[in-house]
């Protein structure tokens, strides 16, 4: 079974400065990656996906990822944060086999960006 | 493009009544929709997949006659939360994954705020 861990449950950052949002996942053969952002009650939006190739994914809004198997991580960075990034982050596992798993995404439990001014 | 809808965005219904969110993508065709649970604070969880012409499939845990799927059509699928209770109160979200583009990505609707009195 598939598995995400987002180990910081709330991280703060000074405006301006750099970000990482953590990511492991547990998947038993090469999975898509995504990564999400969610202002509060409003829907998900993708912010980049990992799929195969370049393991350097960048994304909208200046976000990047890196996709490292042999860590099992898929990180999120941003060299310098704006107080708009303030969120909630969420990296997603979905399955690439046939069968009935095929398109389920696993979210991990999400980081809680707080943006200092 | 990629757009999908949800309706409505809000409901506020009683105990026992029945009620309906609509997933609707809006510019492309969409075989199987998805439908996730978000509990304040927490991740999403999958509810279930959707498949247009054929049943549900349910993750386990969730009651499938309690929630009653049907999807219609390549751009409609339908949560009906039935009898429900304060307990079902949640942040409904439905995704969508476009068939053309041949690959994992699902595309989220704006999210249903449902709450049961």
């Amino acid at each position: 079974a598939q598995s995400v861990t987002q180990p910081d449950i709330h991280i703060t950052v000074s405006e301006g400065a750099s970000l990482e949002l953590r990511c492991n996942y547990s998947y038993g053969a090469t999975p898509y990656l995504f990564w999400y952002v969610q202002s509060p009650g409003q829907g998900l939006q993708l912010l980049l996906k990992y799929f195969s190739g370049d393991t350097l994914v960048q994304g909208i809004k200046g976000f990047e990822a890196e996709f490292k198997r042999s860590q099992s991580s898929f990180n999120l960075r941003k060299p310098s944060v704006h107080w708009s990034d303030a969120a909630e982050y969420f990296c997603a596992v979905g399955a690439n086999a046939g069968g009935t798993s095929y398109g389920k995404l696993t979210f991990g439990q999400g980081t809680i960006l707080t943006v200092h001014p | 493009g990629a757009v999908v809808s949800q309706h409505p965005s809000r409901v506020i219904c009683k105990s026992g009544t029945s009620v309906k969110i609509e997933c609707r993508s809006l510019d492309f065709q969409a075989t199987t929709m998805f439908w996730y649970r978000q509990f304040p604070k927490q991740s999403l969880m999958l509810m279930a997949t959707s498949n247009e012409g054929s049943k549900a499939t349910y993750e386990q845990g969730v009651e499938k006659d309690k929630f009653l799927i049907n999807h219609a059509s390549l751009t409609l699928s339908t949560l009906t939360v039935t009898s429900a209770h304060p307990e079902d109160s949640s942040f409904y979200i439905c995704s969508a994954r476009d068939i053309a583009r041949g690959n994992n990505e699902q595309f989220f609707g704006p999210g249903t705020r449902l709450t049961v009195l």
